[in-house]
This record gives C-alpha cells, structure tokens and sequence, in this order.
C-alpha cells in the first residue's frame, strides 16, 4: 500500500514552455500533498504544501506564479512549471501525506526530472 | 536556524557487516522522525519512523534509535546487503507544522563486497 505515482518520469522542454507534473496517490486518499525540488547529490527542498480543495503554501523563495499547484482531488496534485527556463531544470518529487491513527507518515512519487533547454 | 543534519557523508561498509547512519537534530519541537531510502534517480523511500515519546522502533532489518537528551537519530542496518547501497536521509516534523518534514543532508551508503 502506499503507492504515489509521478507522471511524466522524465520530460524535455524548450525555454519559454509550461509543464505539467502530475502527482497522485494510488491507494489511498490525501488530503495534503507536497512538492519538493532536488538538485544532485542534494538533499530534498520543500517548495509547497499542496491542500485538496484550496490554496497551496509555498515556502519562502518560491514563486507561485512560476510554479502552479492545483490539488483537484484527494489524489491528485499538479504541478506546472511556468514560462520553463534552464535554471528551472531539476528532479522535481512529490509526497502524498498518509494518516493513520496517530502516525502521519509521507510517501514519495518516483520524481519527475525535467531538463529545459 | 533550527536544522537536520548528517555526521558523515559516505559510508562505506563491507557486505554483511551492520550500518549505523548517524543524524543530528536541533529543533526540540520535533516530535516525529523518519528515515528514507533514496536510490539514484528514484524518489525517497520510506524506511521507518518513530515519535518523539518512544526511544527504539524495530523494523526489518532496521532499527531506529532516538536520544531526546543529546538530539540524536541514528538508523542500524543489520547484516548490510548491496541493495542496502543508496542515500539515507533522516526527516523530522515538528509538532503542528501541518506535516512538514526537514529533510537533513544525507548520507550516501557504499555496499563493498
């Protein structure tokens, strides 16, 4: 059980374009979902908290305008990278949070990695 | 700040010997603690967790310490296997922060045979 679920598993783009990661959570429902960046050999950096039925959080330094979250469904989150440049090339991961009984416990997407050109 | 973070970078660790990753913590809010599994090119994987009222969680093949006292997390990998090789990161979420999880730098794992 578990399972989150990343699509595309990787993408290439041209600079100026939008991209659209879809994020979902296979087994069970998620009410909070979140978006984080990862450069190489880098640890993991929260960018958003993802809420079903509301506005993301994004954390300080990231543009909401440049990075789109929609949560549409329980398990369904989406991420668009906006006007893509080459600096904006990265693995891209999610996490859909899993509550049972008193443990909230984060289970990861296999990530996105995006090249821009 | 308040911060996640590793002793060692690499470890390297003959096959079938035990592991030990170390992580230290800072934040004293911090009531949750989960170590993941990272392969190259993958997403994390979780590994185990444990809450801030419990000193030693076992799993399989894996047991989690926590020292409150001293702020310390260290994941044991029993009988170390090559597909035990990858990044190992510890997260901590503290207390009502809405499940958000600090991630520390990681420590990168080497399986030798």
């Amino acid at each position: 059980g578990a399972v989150v679920s990343q699509h595309p598993s990787r993408v290439i783009c041209k600079s100026g374009t939008s991209v659209k990661i879809e994020c979902r959570s296979l087994d069970f429902q998620a009410t909070t979902m979140f978006w984080y960046r990862q450069f190489p050999k880098k640890s993991l950096m929260l960018m958003a908290t993802s809420n079903e039925g509301s506005k993301a959080t994004y954390e300080q330094g990231v543009e909401k305008d440049k990075f789109l979250i929609n949560h549409a469904s329980l398990t369904l989150s989406t991420l668009t990278v906006t006007s893509a440049h080459p600096e904006d090339s990265s693995f891209y991961i999610c996490s859909a949070r899993l509550s049972s009984g008193i443990r909230e416990t984060q289970y990861f997407g296999p990530g996105t990695r995006l090249l821009v050109l | 700040g308040e911060s996640v973070g590793l002793h060692l970078p690499t470890l390297s660790v003959q096959e079938g010997d035990n592991s030990i990753i170390n992580c230290a913590y800072s934040n004293s809010a911090s009531d949750y603690f989960i170590w993941y599994k990272q392969e190259s090119g993958k997403g994390p994987q979780f590994i185990i967790d444990i809450r801030s009222n419990m000193d030693k969680r076992q799993g399989q093949r894996v047991t989690v310490l926590l020292n409150k006292t001293v702020k310390h997390l260290s994941l044991q990998i029993a009988a170390t296997q090559p597909g035990d090789s990858a990044v190992y990161f510890c997260a901590e979420n503290e207390e009502n922060s809405w499940g958000k999880l600090q991630f520390g730098a990681g420590t990168q794992v080497v399986v030798t045979p």
